[in-house]
């Protein structure tokens, strides 16, 4: 069985910090590029960002809001996933998710892809 | 620019069907695209993914009255025989270099 168990969340002030990290099993991590995905209270998905594979160079990409301020990693022998969140703002507050990003199953060979259930980041004073 | 306009919300009765639209920017329309579920306080869950040319395939789980299609720019999701747990909002997602994207999202109500 798939999991992916997101933890790390809690609250923080303005201008602070948090590190988020994803936990996997149930499947090939190391082979998966990973994403970041927000939800703002009331809102939509909104893509955070991604790490693509060792095999693909850990090639990152960000969205522009957070851009240079978010820095996500991985560490493939813990199947670990991690979101370093600094100079946190007041719109920052969401239930951030990981998912696989178009994760191609030799198992079942096709791409199908996975979500945690979320963990909450609250920015407040 | 890489924009995904989903139709506005809508309802429908228990066994019943209803069709999602999930339309790529005009320059994109050759793209493929994934729908995901998120039941009220719930996480997401992946749907599937749809190809231009209405290939899809299901994620864990997913039943056949899911169903996906294409045509032109425009990607559907079809939900035929309508359950209570169908009750959600719908959206699609895709990917272009250095970026993905959501849809706003579609909100089905089962009456």
């Amino acid at each position: 069985e798939v999991q992916l168990v997101e933890s790390g969340g809690g609250l923080v002030n303005p201008g602070g910090s948090l590190r988020l990290s994803c936990t996997a099993s149930g499947f090939s991590f190391d082979n998966a590029w990973m994403n970041w995905v927000r939800q703002a209270p009331g809102k939509g998905l909104e893509w955070v960002g991604r790490v693509k594979t060792i095999l693909d160079g850990l090639t990152t990409d960000y969205a522009a809001h957070v851009k240079g301020r978010f820095s996500i990693s991985r560490d493939d022998s813990r199947s670990t996933l991690y979101l370093q969140m600094n100079s946190l703002k007041l719109d920052d507050t969401a239930v951030y998710y990981c998912g696989t990003d178009q994760y191609f199953d030799v198992l079942v060979g096709y791409e199908r892809d996975f979500w945690g259930q979320g963990t909450l980041v609250t920015v407040s004073s | 620019q890489l924009v995904l306009t989903q139709s506005p919300s809508t309802s429908a009765s228990l066994g019943a069907s209803v069709k999602l639209t999930c339309t790529l920017s005009s320059e994109y329309s050759t793209y493929a695209i994934s729908w995901h579920q998120q039941q009220p306080e719930k996480g997401p869950r992946y749907l599937m993914k749809l190809d231009s040319d209405g290939s899809h395939t299901r994620g864990d789980g997913i039943p056949d009255r899911f169903s996906g299609s294409s045509s032109g720019a425009e990607r559907y999701l079809t939900i035929s025989g309508l359950q209570s747990e169908d009750e959600a909002e719908y959206y699609c997602q895709t990917w272009d270099i250095g970026i993905t994207i959501f849809g706003s999202g579609s909100k089905v109500t089962v009456l």
